[in-house]
């Protein structure tokens, strides 16, 4: 059974800083991987999506990484800013287990950026 | 203005009784999903739907109940049976290949009172 994790579940740092996130999956058999911000009471926007051949994907000040053969993945903010506080979930889209479009969930990271 | 809406925002429920969450989107995407949300436990799958007039059971389907009678809407009904209704609960969309992402609605609150 796919399970994925995320580590630290919470994480302050000072304005400015660099910063990772982790995420890690126990079956490496996966269609893709996905990148979620969530806001406190509001829906998930996408970040960033990572096919299983793909190595990473960026956007702006964000870098997300995929290696599925050890079954893991980081993000990575640059420079980090008080509006990138919010909770960061990855997603795996596994090949086994059911529909093909299912995804299985992190419980997420709570980001809190400090100006 | 393309998106997927839900309503409504919060929604309280008397015990015993059922109700209903609505899901509509215009983004002309064949998939549609229900998850549910708790503190801690990240997003699970209740139910999803591929085409109209069909859908499958998720991880956590036992209490709830779904229809696909048109493309664009994909409701969900808490039902009496599901003991522990109150969560946060999400819709969701996607063209339903393999390969692409889904996107979100901004989410139910429901609370039992």
């Amino acid at each position: 059974k796919q399970e994925v994790t995320q580590i630290p579940a919470a994480l302050s740092v000072p304005e400015g800083e660099n910063l990772v996130l982790n995420c890690s999956f126990t079956d490496s058999a996966i269609y893709n991987l996905q990148w979620f911000r969530q806001d406190p009471g509001k829906g998930l926007t996408s970040l960033l999506l990572i096919q299983s051949s793909q190595r990473e994907q960026t956007s702006g000040r964000l870098n997300a990484s995929l290696d599925k053969s050890s079954g893991r993945s980081t993000l990575y903010i640059a420079a980090s800013q008080p509006g990138d506080s919010a909770t960061y979930l990855c997603a795996v889209r596994p090949v086994r287990g059911g529909a093909t479009n299912k995804l299985i969930f992190g419980t997420g990271t709570l980001l809190a950026v400090q100006p | 203005d393309g998106g997927i809406t839900q309503s409504p925002k919060y929604l309280f429920r008397k015990e015993g009784q059922n109700v209903t969450l609505s899901c509509e989107q215009n983004l002309n995407h064949d998939a549609m999903y229900w998850y549910r949300q708790d503190p801690g436990q990240g997003l699970r799958l209740i139910y999803y739907s591929q085409i109209v007039n069909d859908f499958q059971k998720g991880d956590i389907a036992e209490g709830y109940s779904v229809s696909r009678e048109k493309k664009e809407s994909f409701p969900l009904t808490v039902t009496s049976a599901q003991k522990n209704p109150t969560a946060f609960y999400l819709c969701a969309s996607s063209r339903g290949d393999r390969t692409d992402t889904q996107y979100f609605g901004p989410g139910t609150r429901l609370t039992v009172l």
